[in-house]
């Protein structure tokens, strides 16, 4: 059975950093592209960032390009996400999200942290 | 851009149908999408990919009352003999070179 468990998350106050991470189990984590998906309070799902299986290719959707860094353990089978400068409107629960084979959609997802950014 | 259109709200009695719509921006007709549920206090879950020509696979343990169909750019997610768990948000998820996509989500509520 797949598992994806993030952890994490927390209050930071605002230009403040945190780090996140996704332990995965259940399936071959190194085949798999992994994302980052949120969603703000009252909001809906935003994709934030994938990573390919190897590490080698990324991609961040505008409003964390730049601050946010998404990585990989292969040897772990852990994904992470650095926040850096961190903003109130990047409060949100952040889930964790295993790709299919060809990286397209979404066919796991763990249960979330949330991410507070408040003073 | 790669825009996906969803009616922010639906409802529905117990025991009946409800179909939900996904609509493609022009120039996207032809992509598949997948279907997600969002229940309340939960992590979301993998319903299904939905192609253009209809086809679609189901993620694990996701019941018959779940399916899918298409028409144009707009794909659709029917769930039938409707239960008090079906009341959650749904997105619809598509994808492009390097980006993912979500529709801005149905709440569905049954009566």
């Amino acid at each position: 059975e797949v598992q994806l468990v993030e952890s994490g998350g927390g209050l930071v106050q605002p230009g403040g950093s945190l780090r996140l991470s996704c332990v995965a189990s259940g399936f071959t984590f190194s085949t798999y592209a992994m994302s980052w998906v949120r969603q703000a309070p009252g909001k809906g799902l935003e994709w934030v960032s994938t990573l390919s299986n190897d590490g080698g290719d990324t991609y961040y959707a505008d409003s964390v390009k730049g601050r946010f860094t998404i990585s990989r353990d292969n040897s772990k089978n852990t994904l992470y996400l650095q926040m850096n400068s961190l903003r109130a409107e990047d409060t949100a629960v952040y889930y964790c999200a295993k790709d299919d084979g060809s990286g397209s959609f979404f066919t796991n997802w763990g249960q979330g942290t949330l991410v507070t950014v408040s003073s | 851009q790669l825009v996906l259109t969803q009616s922010p709200s639906a409802s529905a009695s117990l025991g009946a149908s409800v179909k939900l719509t996904c609509t493609l921006s022009s120039g996207h007709s032809n992509y598949a999408i997948a279907w997600h549920q969002l229940q309340p206090e939960k992590g979301p879950r993998y319903l299904m990919m939905l192609s253009s020509d209809g086809s679609h696979s189901k993620g694990d343990g996701i019941p018959d009352r779940f399916s899918g169909a298409t028409s144009g750019a707009e794909r659709y997610l029917t769930i039938s003999s409707l239960q008090s768990e079906d009341e959650a948000d749904y997105y619809c998820q598509a994808w492009d070179t390097g980006i993912r996509v979500f529709g801005g989500g149905t709440k569905l509520t049954v009566l």
